[in-house]
């Protein structure tokens, strides 16, 4: 069974410039989360998709991060502009089983802004 | 803002068993987890603990639960140098119930 898949692996962009990432779920996965995680620190929640609907957006900045599910598979997370503070490995997770809450995550795309 | 918290360093020798803790914030969390990160790669879940439970034993790894005072804890036997990684607790953060918030993570580091 493939991972979740996410690309790029590796950015690094000025500041002020955007970005954009992207994730490929597990098939058959309705769940799909995308996590930032800042170096030295556990990953935190930016947004949660529960097929092409938005679960749970409430620690997004939705003043330059933004992000979308068409058709309740991939997604896609943009930062317009960035910000030094922004990086950080970017994670998409996604589940299936909702009793156990199991997450499988992809390998990450690290995001430095200079 | 609740946090998860843990303690972020843990030294051992090979052979040795490890002990990583954990003090979470919410006594109705259905799920606690341990996910283990090596570098450069992403999360992967090592083991849950339900509960109504106050030990789960999976080969190596022990859990133990203290829903009292919210501690969880994570025992790895005969530690090897390839159980060297962040460990991070989680718990459950939203009403969705699948979302986890995760603590900053211990760093295990195995020395042979």
């Amino acid at each position: 069974e493939a991972g979740v898949a996410q690309s790029p692996r590796y950015k690094i962009i000025e500041k002020r410039q955007s970005v954009a990432f992207w994730c490929n779920p597990i098939s058959g996965h309705a769940t799909l989360y995308w996590y930032q995680q800042i170096l030295g620190q556990g990953p935190k929640l930016l947004i949660q998709f529960q097929n092409n609907g938005v679960v749970d957006d409430s620690q997004l900045p939705k003043d330059r991060f933004s992000a979308e599910r068409l058709k309740g598979v991939d997604s896609t997370l943009k930062i317009q502009p960035a910000k030094l503070e922004d990086s950080a490995v970017y994670l998409c997770a996604s589940s299936l089983d909702r009793a156990t809450g199991e997450l499988f995550f992809g390998e990450g795309s690290r995001l430095t802004v200079l | 803002g609740e946090d998860v918290e843990q303690s972020l360093f843990l030294s051992v020798r090979e052979g040795d068993s490890s002990v990583i803790n954990c003090t979470y914030t919410d006594s109705s969390s259905t799920y606690l987890y341990w996910y283990k990160q090596e570098p450069g790669a992403g999360l992967q879940l090592l083991t849950y603990i339900f509960s109504n439970m106050d030990m789960k034993q999976d080969q190596r790894l022990t859990v133990l639960l203290n829903k009292k005072d919210k501690h969880l804890s994570l025992r790895i036997a005969d530690t090897q140098t390839g159980d060297s990684a962040i460990y991070f607790c989680a718990e459950i953060l939203n009403q969705a119930g699948t979302a986890l918030i995760f603590g900053k993570g211990t760093t295990l580091s195995v020395s042979s």
